[in-house]
């Protein structure tokens, strides 16, 4: 089975309103990775957390390992926001292999 | 400040043509590389991985092949493509801790049609 599933697949808010974004993963854990994809298929680093919350700007992840849950937090989106949010997961058997999840594609209504 | 240079930007090619994409890191030594390919709609999916000039491991399997020339360079290249192997492919890098992954950062990657 999958073993990263992400939600929701899409995301449409008005500008100004927050968003929750989640992974939930079945294998162990090393950390889990947060990342933007721009519209021409780039990716931005957003988040490295192996537990715990981080913060940065207007974003906050928070992975929780008994939960098997990762978060990805947008507070006050704004239209430069819109694109997919790719959550990967890094396993905790020591492999090279992030197991990537089917993204959320988020967009804003102005 | 590390640099991560990706070439072409885009290709389109004909089924059973080669192809060679190219993936240069400036401004890290030794560093970890990786080829993902993503198929329009699909996700992300690690091909290769490679933590030393010369040395490369597959994780799929998709006919295509990687090698690692120099410490800063990756390829990814087939002798014949498929109509299957259309897609965005993006080459990435992260910091070598005792084999262990760290964030990664990608290129801008380039966007194959295969026809």
């Amino acid at each position: 089975g999958q073993q990263v599933q992400q939600s929701p697949a899409s995301l449409v808010l008005q500008e100004g309103e927050n968003a929750e974004l989640q992974c939930n993963f079945s294998t162990s854990l090393n950390s889990m990775q947060w990342f933007y994809q721009r519209p021409g298929g780039s990716l931005v680093s957003l988040f490295y957390n192996p537990s715990g919350t981080k913060h940065s700007g207007r974003l906050t992840s928070t992975t929780v390992i008994k939960e098997r849950r990762s978060s990805l937090h947008i507070s006050s989106s704004q239209t430069t926001d819109s694109g997919t949010y790719l959550c990967a997961l890094e396993p905790g058997t020591g492999s090279n292999r992030l197991t990537f999840g089917k993204g959320t594609k988020f967009s804003l209504i102005p | 400040a590390q640099t991560i240079h990706q070439w072409p930007v885009a290709e389109i090619k004909a089924v059973g043509s080669p192809l060679s994409l190219g993936c240069t890191i400036k401004g890290k030594s030794s560093p970890n590389l990786y080829w993902y390919w993503q198929a329009t709609g699909g996700t992300l999916q690690q091909l290769f991985y490679s933590i030393t000039v010369g040395q490369v491991e597959s994780v799929v399997q998709l006919n295509l092949s990687a090698s690692r020339p120099k410490d800063d360079q990756f390829i990814l290249s087939t002798e014949k493509l498929l109509l299957s192997h259309s897609g965005f492919y993006l080459c990435a890098w992260s910091l070598r801790l005792g084999g262990q992954q760290n964030t990664l950062y990608f290129g801008a990657g380039t966007r194959l049609s295969v026809l």
